[in-house]
């Protein structure tokens, strides 16, 4: 069976930094793209990037480019999705999901940014 | 890029057919073949509903369906029941090699 695992939820103050992760099983991790998504409170879905575990080839939203770093550790099927400094803006759900197509989604990581 | 456009609500009653459309450019929805639409309730996550336009994931239902004409696809529900009350969301590949989504779509089964 496919899953998708993420860590749980953040709170965190602003200037802080923070990594969380979507570790993947039950397919070769290697072989898929993996995705991250922000929803941010009562809002839409917005695409942030991507990545290959298999080479580590990323790619950014031009809205998130910068903002965000994402990677991947294939030794253990681990995705992640890091933060140098938060803002309170950053404040939200954030889903990652399998391949181009996003056929399997995580069940979410909420992260709270507040003083 | 931005969003695609998508209706903010639709409504309708069990039994019914309803239709989302989706509109963008010819430099994502009308360009390419690579639509998709995810169904997400309230505190959940997205489930991939059609991909690529017209095809059902296995276990998906055969009421849900996908179409494009030009530069809007569609996602038609026939038969709406009451679990079907959702927010429901499209995503086109774009010419800059990245996917995009729309800004969401309330449906509400009176």
């Amino acid at each position: 069976e496919v899953q998708l695992v993420q860590s749980g939820a953040e709170v965190k103050k602003p200037g802080e930094s923070l990594k969380i992760s979507c570790k993947g099983s039950g397919y070769s991790f290697t072989s898929y793209w993996i995705g991250w998504v922000r929803q941010m409170p009562g809002k839409g879905l917005e695409w942030m990037g991507i990545i290959y575990p298999g080479d580590s080839d990323t790619r950014y939203s031009p809205s998130f480019q910068g903002q965000v770093t994402i990677s991947a550790d294939k030794s253990i099927s681990t995705a992640y999705l890091q933060w140098s400094s938060l803002k309170a803006s950053d404040t939200a759900m954030y889903y990652c999901a399998r391949g181009v197509v996003k056929d399997y989604w995580g069940q979410g990581t909420l992260v709270t940014v507040s003083s | 890029q931005s969003a695609l456009t998508q209706p903010a609500s639709v409504s309708g009653s069990p039994g019914q057919s309803i239709t989302i459309s989706c509109t963008g450019t010819s430099s994502d929805v009308g360009g390419y073949n690579y639509v998709s639409w995810y169904q997400q309730h309230p505190g959940k996550a997205p489930k991939l509903m059609i991909y690529d336009v017209s095809n059902r994931p296995s276990g998906v239902s055969n009421r849900f369906s996908g179409s494009k004409s030009g530069n809007t696809a569609s996602l038609t529900i026939s038969g709406l029941q009451a679990e079907d009350e959702a927010d429901y969301y499209c995503s086109s590949y774009t010419s800059s090699s990245t996917p995009v989504f729309g800004g969401g779509t309330k449906l509400t089964v009176l």
